[in-house]
């Protein structure tokens, strides 16, 4: 079955520092992968999408790539900053042809940005 | 912003009792989902819910959950007999579909779920 890894729990760095979270995959690449950010307590917000033709997605200070061949996504944050501090997960579709399919997580990276 | 909105935000429960999460999905969504999350774990897939007929449940759906739209604005998910491990936070989320592929689900803030 797909699974999907998030390498580090916690990732702590110091504000105005890039933040760079891993996700990767096993078995087959997902047409689409996305990216959110869950707050404590808080259902997860989507932050973006990419689809596996596109090698990188930018929005603001957020920027997603997606290598299919190494099955691996980066997420960046640019000048980082405490409001940032947050878990940040990866999630693909299962069984998208046709349908909608579900969205399956990581487990998460906790990113905590100090001032 | 349109958003999807949970009730109650907390409910206790004890074992072998039956609980109702209810909520409101964004008025023009046609998916519905709902995903658990057991504190410090990840966030899981339970069931979706497509023209008031489930579309894909997992493993963890068993005979125990139902889900139902009684009407036009509401989605609840029914646990008939709860045991210690239905501990979670219960989070409903839904999609406004596109002919273009899966659209990012939004998230209500959850029905965190303790049972005694």
């Amino acid at each position: 079955s797909q699974k999907i890894e998030q390498n580090s729990e916690a990732l702590n760095i110091q504000e105005g520092k890039t933040a760079t979270l891993t996700c990767n995959y096993t078995n087959y690449s997902p047409a689409y992968l996305q990216w959110y950010r869950q707050d404590p307590g808080r259902g997860p917000v989507f932050l973006l999408l990419i689809r596996e033709n596109e090698k990188e997605k930018r929005k603001e200070r957020l920027k997603v790539t997606f290598d299919t061949t190494l099955k691996q996504s980066l997420f960046h944050i640019t000048a980082s900053q405490p409001a940032d501090s947050a878990t940040y997960l990866c999630a693909l579709f299962m069984n998208y042809g046709g349908s909608q399919g579900n969205l399956i997580f990581g487990k998460g990276t906790k990113l905590s940005v100090k001032p | 912003e349109p958003e999807v909105t949970q009730t109650p935000s907390h409910q206790v429960t004890q074992m072998g009792q039956e609980v109702i999460l209810r909520c409101v999905p964004i008025s023009n969504h046609l998916y519905f989902y709902w995903y658990r999350q057991i504190l410090g774990q990840k966030v899981e897939f339970l069931v979706s819910f497509y023209n008031n007929e489930i579309s894909e449940k997992s493993e963890i759906f068993d005979d125990q959950f139902s889900v139902e739209r009684p009407d036009g604005s509401n989605f609840t998910l029914k646990i008939r007999s709860t045991k210690l491990e239905d501990s979670a936070m219960y989070f409903c989320a839904s999609i406004q579909a596109t002919v273009r592929g899966p659209s990012p689900l939004h998230f209500g803030n959850g029905t965190r779920l303790t049972v005694t």
